[in-house]
């Protein structure tokens, strides 16, 4: 069964709104969490690494204020895309890292902004 | 920098074939991993196998094995005897274990195996 529980799976919200992506790790406790944001037929991009108790830290060019990461607990992390507009639409998924080479990744969250 | 770059866009095998999916990787630390994934269209993310800077042996998992080029800074994957099943995208990432201790990944290539 899966390790890196996300969700939803799927969601669509209106123009201007905010949604929220969870990514929870099951049975383990993880110390690090990574937010990554895939265009079709392109890589993953790293958007920002999660550490519990601490600020995210965020790659260049992702705009904290529009894409807030909180990792309040060792099991779960959230992604909120504030504002949405149709160019947000993506694929988002976590990944769950439990020790240096332990990773695993949610089931991805595909975001449709209409 | 931190850096992945797979130069292959696209691969075709034949089924039963072997085929090996290039790797490179930039990185100033000594300690890091090295990653593949396969992501089916249905977008999860499928590990596969890794390899540790330190480790002397390359690894293996079943029919997948990692050519690993530590002083050419490659780390190729190599698929035996394909499936139809093995049509996906795979994906090269590394992880450096020191400050930064992100998770990078290449630009992917999308193998097709045909029958």
């Amino acid at each position: 069964g899966a390790v890196v529980s996300q969700h939803p799976s799927r969601v669509i919200c209106k123009s201007g709104t905010s949604v929220k992506i969870e990514c929870r790790s099951l049975d383990f406790q993880a110390t690090t969490m990574f937010w990554y944001r895939q265009f079709p037929k392109q890589s993953l991009m790293l958007m920002a690494t999660s550490n519990e108790g601490s600020k995210a830290t965020y790659e260049q060019g992702v705009e904290k204020d529009k894409f807030l990461i909180n990792h309040a607990s060792l099991t779960l992390s959230t992604l909120t895309v504030t504002s949405a507009h149709p160019e947000d639409s993506s694929f988002y998924i976590c990944s769950a890292s439990l020790l240096g080479n332990t990773i695993y990744f949610g089931e991805g969250s595909w975001l449709t902004v209409v | 920098a931190q850096k992945i770059t797979q130069t292959q866009p696209g691969m075709f095998v034949q089924e039963k074939e072997a085929v090996t999916l290039d790797c490179t990787y930039d990185t100033s630390d000594q300690s890091y991993g090295l990653f593949w994934y396969k992501q089916p269209s249905s977008g999860e993310m499928i590990f596969l196998i890794y390899q540790g800077s330190y480790d002397e042996q390359n690894a293996t998992e079943g029919r997948y094995s990692l050519n690993f080029q530590k002083a050419r800074k490659s780390a190729n994957l190599v698929i035996s005897a394909s499936q139809l099943g093995d049509s996906a995208m795979y994906f090269c990432a590394m992880r450096e274990f020191g400050a930064t201790n992100k998770l990078i990944f290449g630009t992917g290539t999308l193998l097709a195996v045909q029958p």
